[in-house]
């Protein structure tokens, strides 16, 4: 196993409430990304980090925002959920002398 | 930017016959990656292409990356009832994550 852990798996919120989805890597990986997958779309990149403090946006950033104040985890807010961030979100690791991504096993987030 | 499209969207096959699902890219890539994502998983990789013109096997499958660098494809011979789930290319290389096509589900009948 890679060594990737989630939270929360499954997340049920209202349109405007905050939301933070965690991953936490045991690898000590440098980078990390934070994907959403939607019917029709595939995985798309909301954002990634090169490593600690260190972030950049992706395709998909807007109404995201992310922290990683320690190489072990990568967060994801939400800082006021609408219905079209129902998805589920997807953190990947990428060790440098390989290239693969490794991902979790997914954080479903439904917003009434 | 970068573009990566894939076809066929869905793609249903009785068992036993052959697959094959196409990745194109807008730009020339530096690599490409397939990663294959069963029912209710998580995507998990399955074998990277770097060089053009290569040609790489694991069983059952084969994939190939065009001489161009832009283009891709996997077939899988003679379809299984594991092989059930969703295919996805993706290209890039750089720390800035990978591109991914939209997949190819593959409905399997026994």
């Amino acid at each position: 196993d890679a060594g990737i852990t989630q939270s929360p798996r499954h997340k049920v919120t209202e349109t405007g409430t905050p939301v933070t989805l965690r991953c936490h890597q045991t690898e000590n990986h440098r980078y990390m990304y934070w994907y959403r997958q939607d019917p029709g779309h595939g995985l798309r990149l909301i954002h990634y980090s090169y490593g600690v403090k260190d972030t950049d946006k992706g395709e998909v950033s807007d109404g995201y925002s992310v922290s990683r104040s320690k190489t072990e985890d990568f967060l994801l807010t939400l800082e006021s959920a609408t219905s079209s961030q129902t998805s589920v979100y997807f953190c990947a690791i990428r060790p440098m002398n390989t290239g693969e991504l490794f991902f979790g096993e997914g954080s479903r987030l439904t917003v009434l | 930017g970068q573009q990566v499209m894939q076809i066929p969207q869905y793609q249903h096959v009785q068992e036993g016959e052959d697959f094959t699902t196409y990745c194109n890219s807008s730009t020339t890539l530096s690599n490409i990656q397939w990663y294959k994502q069963r029912p209710g998983g998580h995507p998990v990789f399955l074998i990277q292409l770097v060089k053009s013109g290569e040609v790489k096997k694991q069983k059952r499958l084969t994939f190939q990356f065009g001489e161009a660098k832009k283009n891709s494809s996997l077939h899988i011979t003679a379809t299984q009832t594991t092989d059930v789930g969703t295919y996805f290319c993706c290209g890039g290389g750089g720390a800035d994550g990978l591109t991914f096509g939209k997949g190819t589900h593959l409905i399997i009948q026994p």
